[in-house]
């Protein structure tokens, strides 16, 4: 079936502007996560979706970072002021929620590679 | 605060040479421990899930086990379609999301 679906894969972009990433989660999963890895390093946890619940947004690293999630699908990441530090590639994954939560695993993307110039 | 650290950073083999990458960790109330493989440009790609030690699991030539305080992926007879990057992550007891390590970068050569 189908995996989780990022776009767009690369984005260029000048400093201050704004970016708009999106994540279409595998159907069925309620759990949505992103997840921020930059160069030679580990994955950095961003924000956290479950369902109708409100995100896990611990990990956001400033204020000019945001994220929705409409009708518990698609979700947007979005980066305003883009400065040259938040170059990285932005990593979208889902998994089972509810009671099934504990034990699944992430399905990631494949990523968008963002670099502001 | 959850910790996961992953040894060697870096690891090159020849073909056929076994060897073991290594992720200690500290978190609270471990609710599994997550093994993935990275490939260049891709998003990781999942191998194995433990939850208790002495819990073990294999694919292929790899095989993962986990103690209180680590786990350790051998891989065994290693084939240069082997070469990525092998990320553990940690899930705890409260909210779902995994804490990463910084990965091994495994390079095998024929």
């Amino acid at each position: 079936g189908a995996g989780v679906s990022q776009s767009p894969s690369n984005k260029v972009t000048e400093k201050g502007k704004d970016v708009e990433l999106r994540c279409d989660p595998i159907s069925g999963h309620t759990a949505l996560y992103w997840y921020r890895q930059s160069l030679g390093q580990g994955l950095e946890f961003l924000i956290y979706f479950q369902g109708n619940s409100a995100p896990d947004k611990s990990g956001l690293p400033s204020d000019r970072f945001s994220a929705e999630r409409t009708g518990g699908s698609v979700s947007t990441l979005t980066i305003q002021r883009t400065q040259q530090e938040d170059s990285a590639v932005y990593l979208c994954a889902s998994s089972l929620g509810g009671r099934s939560s504990y034990n699944s695993p992430l399905h990631f993307g494949n990523g968008t590679r963002l670099t502001v110039t | 605060e959850d910790q996961v650290t992953q040894s060697p950073e870096a690891l090159r083999l020849q073909e056929g040479e076994s060897s073991s990458l290594n992720c200690s960790y500290t978190v609270s109330g471990l609710r599994g421990l997550f093994w993935y493989r990275q490939d260049p440009g891709k998003g990781p790609e999942f191998l194995f899930t433990l939850y208790s030690a002495g819990e073990e699991k294999e694919k292929e030539r790899l095989k993962a086990t986990l103690t209180k305080k680590e786990s350790f992926l051998h891989i065994t007879a290693p084939k240069p379609e082997d070469s990525a990057t092998y990320l553990c992550a940690v899930r705890r007891g409260a909210g779902n999301m995994l804490t990463f390590g910084g990965g091994t970068r495994l390079m095998v050569k024929p």
